[in-house]
């Protein structure tokens, strides 16, 4: 299948800086991505959908501000973080968009906010 | 909107046995898509897989069979000849039509393999 990375793996970082994830299709084109994050022993919650070229469209609750998201080409999409606190610490994962039915995610990002 | 609840928190299982996860769903799509994701502790969803809400024949895949019941809103994984290596955490989840689009996932089960 298609193969989806995500980079950093795990961040620890200070609060009140800015942190980026980066996904990545590595043998396909992606129109869409999806951002998710999890919470310890918690289901996996849509954050916002990423479009190429586009603004992102966030879920309700979500702070487009302070998750700003950036789909800048067809293989990469970016989620910053910024000012992150404690609260952010979660575990975020991206997933992209294959072809018709076909969603693939990324091994997810680790997030320790100090 | 699209709901999915599982209702087993945790399930175990022996090993070679057959498990069945249960999910169940409510949607206001007259198409829509149903899947299962295993995520191992290492944090990766794994997709397992697919069915259709239009699709007449229930979904396998190797050790993997969805079982379908659209009147009821059910769409159970069967695991057959379960193995340690199933272990894990396993989450149902539905998108408005197909897997190209945003997924709601449920709590999901946490499956223990008894040796």
């Amino acid at each position: 299948g298609a193969v989806v990375s995500q980079h950093p793996s795990r961040v620890i970082c200070k609060s009140g800086t800015s942190v980026k994830i980066e996904c990545r299709s590595l043998d396909f084109q992606a129109t869409t991505m999806f951002w998710y994050r999890q919470f310890p022993k918690q289901s996996l919650m849509l954050m916002a959908t990423s479009n190429e070229g586009s603004k992102a469209t966030y879920e309700q609750g979500v702070e487009k501000d302070k998750f700003l998201i950036n789909h800048a080409s067809l293989t990469l999409s970016t989620l910053t973080v910024t000012s992150a606190h404690p609260e952010d610490s979660s575990f975020y994962i991206c997933s992209a968009v294959a072809g018709y039915n076909e969603q693939f995610f990324g091994p997810g990002t680790r997030l320790t906010v100090l | 909107a699209q709901k999915i609840t599982q209702t087993q928190p945790g399930m175990f299982v022996q090993e070679k046995e057959a498990v069945t996860l249960d999910c169940t769903y409510d949607t206001s799509d007259p198409s829509y898509g149903l899947f299962w994701y295993k995520q191992p502790s290492s944090g990766e969803m794994i997709f397992l897989i697919y069915q259709g809400s239009y699709d007449q024949q229930n979904a396998t895949e190797g050790r993997y069979s969805l079982n379908f019941q659209k009147a009821r809103k059910s769409a159970n994984l069967v695991i057959s000849a379960s193995q340690l290596g199933d272990s894990a955490m396993y989450f149902c989840a539905i998108a408005p039509s197909f897997g190209n689009e945003k997924l709601t996932f449920g709590t999901g089960t946490r499956l223990t393999i008894i040796p």
